[in-house]
């Protein structure tokens, strides 16, 4: 079965503490891996595609990157402002197909 | 340049009655997904359309729910005689090709 697990599912930091967000995937067929944000009460913010392993992508202070087997979204420096829910989604084998996500982790940043 | 939008925002309704949730995608875009977001639970795929074809609803509920995309005017979610279990927040995304899915604030549906 398809299957995304985040890790931890709560995460508190304090600013300025650098930290990362895990997401493992075991998938029949990976076409790509989606990082998104949530605020409460909120639809998920787009953030990342990666669609290889080995890939990089950064905004700002994060950086996600890709493995075979999971994915790490790393927070540099984090700030108040990035208090959210951090999902991460994979989509199967072809575009169109739906997004399988994770339950999340909700980061909490204090000053 | 509005983005995916989702009405109503809050929707409250008595067990036993319809709830109509609507979704206007991006401009251009035709490509129409539903997902369900339940309490401590992550978003569930629920029905995949493009412009007035069912691609795949794979994880619909198979009494009760149905969603429409026609050819002019919003999809629509529909639940029929709506049980407290239905309660969640129904979010909508919408990609132009099936890449790059913009979603939208939601429809928090409460049954009462």
């Amino acid at each position: 079965e398809d299957q995304v697990t985040q890790s931890p599912e709560a995460l508190r930091l304090q600013e300025g503490e650098s930290s990362s967000l895990n997401c493992s995937y075991t998938v029949s067929g990976l076409r790509g891996l989606f990082w998104y944000r949530q605020d409460p009460g909120k639809g998920p913010e787009f953030l990342f595609t990666l669609y290889s392993a080995g890939e990089e992508k950064e905004k700002e202070r994060l950086k996600a990157t890709l493995t075979k087997k999971e994915s790490f979204l790393h927070i540099t420096a984090p700030k108040p402002e990035d208090s959210a829910t951090y999902l991460c989604a994979v989509q199967l084998n072809q575009a169109g197909t739906a997004l399988i996500f994770g339950k999340g982790t909700t980061l909490s940043v204090s000053s | 340049n509005a983005g995916v939008m989702q009405n109503p925002r809050h929707l409250v309704r008595r067990r036993g009655q319809e709830a109509r949730l609507r979704c206007s995608p991006m401009k251009g875009h035709s490509h129409v997904y539903w997902y369900r977001q339940l309490p401590e639970e992550g978003l569930k795929f629920m029905v995949y359309l493009q412009k007035e074809n069912i691609i795949d609803e794979s994880g619909m509920p198979k009494e009760r729910f149905s969603a429409e995309f026609p050819k002019e005017g919003p999809s629509i979610l529909r639940i029929q005689q709506v049980v407290r279990g239905d309660s969640a927040a129904y979010f909508c995304a919408s990609s132009l090709s099936g890449e790059g899915y913009t979603f939208g604030s939601g429809t928090r549906l409460t049954v009462v």
